[in-house]
């Protein structure tokens, strides 16, 4: 079983439409969770950190469920840029950064 | 400001010969770490640099991977007889303790013949 598990979709959707995008992790002791975006053949980039008490970001929103080990993130009304892979990403006690495999999403007009 | 940097930018290589792929950090972060990333794959932990502790090396793939880091600074990832499979994007990231947010380079795309 892979550490971060992601899925890897693609995701098509319309202009203007809401997708969530799921991860769950195997490592209770885990520390940190984030969110990055990676546009094609670029290097990833952080979008957003996943706290406990969940947080957003204009129409980025991150939610965190430690009891289930699960991470989530919610776009609202999805614009073309939004297009690329969104990598889950969790930290664990030992500093290292675990990526799961990223979820594709095509925004289509 | 400067970001991570790394060289070459591409890399083609025949198989069997040695490569060295050199990453910059952001000044200042004590931080530093190599990923692989294979076509439509994600990301793969190589190893990781902190400080003056010892590196954690446990995502190296084989004896012919190495890495140092000189000086706290540039780290340099060597790859001995390189193959086919080695062909890949590397990437380099670096972040400051406090923060967290790791800071990506271009990568180097190596290609083995």
């Amino acid at each position: 079983r892979k550490e971060v598990e992601q899925d890897p979709g693609p995701f098509n959707v319309p202009e203007g439409a809401t997708v969530a995008f799921n991860c769950t992790y195997s490592n209770s002791a885990s520390q940190s969770f984030f969110w990055y975006r990676q546009d094609c053949r670029k290097e990833p980039k952080l979008l957003m950190s996943v706290y406990s008490s969940g947080n957003e970001d204009g129409r980025f929103t991150a939610q965190l469920n430690r009891a289930s080990q699960y991470i989530s993130l919610l776009i609202r009304d999805s614009k073309l840029s939004d297009s690329a892979t969104y990598l889950c990403v969790v930290k664990s006690n030992t500093g290292k950064l675990i990526f799961g495999q990223g979820t594709t999403l095509q925004v289509k007009p | 400001g400067a970001g991570v940097s790394q060289s070459p930018s591409n890399k083609v290589t025949e198989k069997g010969k040695d490569v060295e792929l050199r990453c910059d950090p952001i000044s200042g972060h004590t931080a530093l770490y190599w990923y692989r990333q294979s076509l439509g794959q994600g990301l793969e932990f190589l190893i990781y640099f902190q400080g003056n502790s010892a590196p954690d090396k446990s995502g190296l793939p084989s004896d012919r991977f190495s890495a140092e880091r000189t000086g706290g600074s540039v780290s340099t990832l060597t790859i001995q007889r390189t193959q086919q499979e080695d062909s890949a994007v590397y990437l380099c990231a670096s972040s400051t303790m406090l923060t967290e947010t790791q800071y990506f380079g271009p990568g180097t795309r190596l290609l083995v013949l």
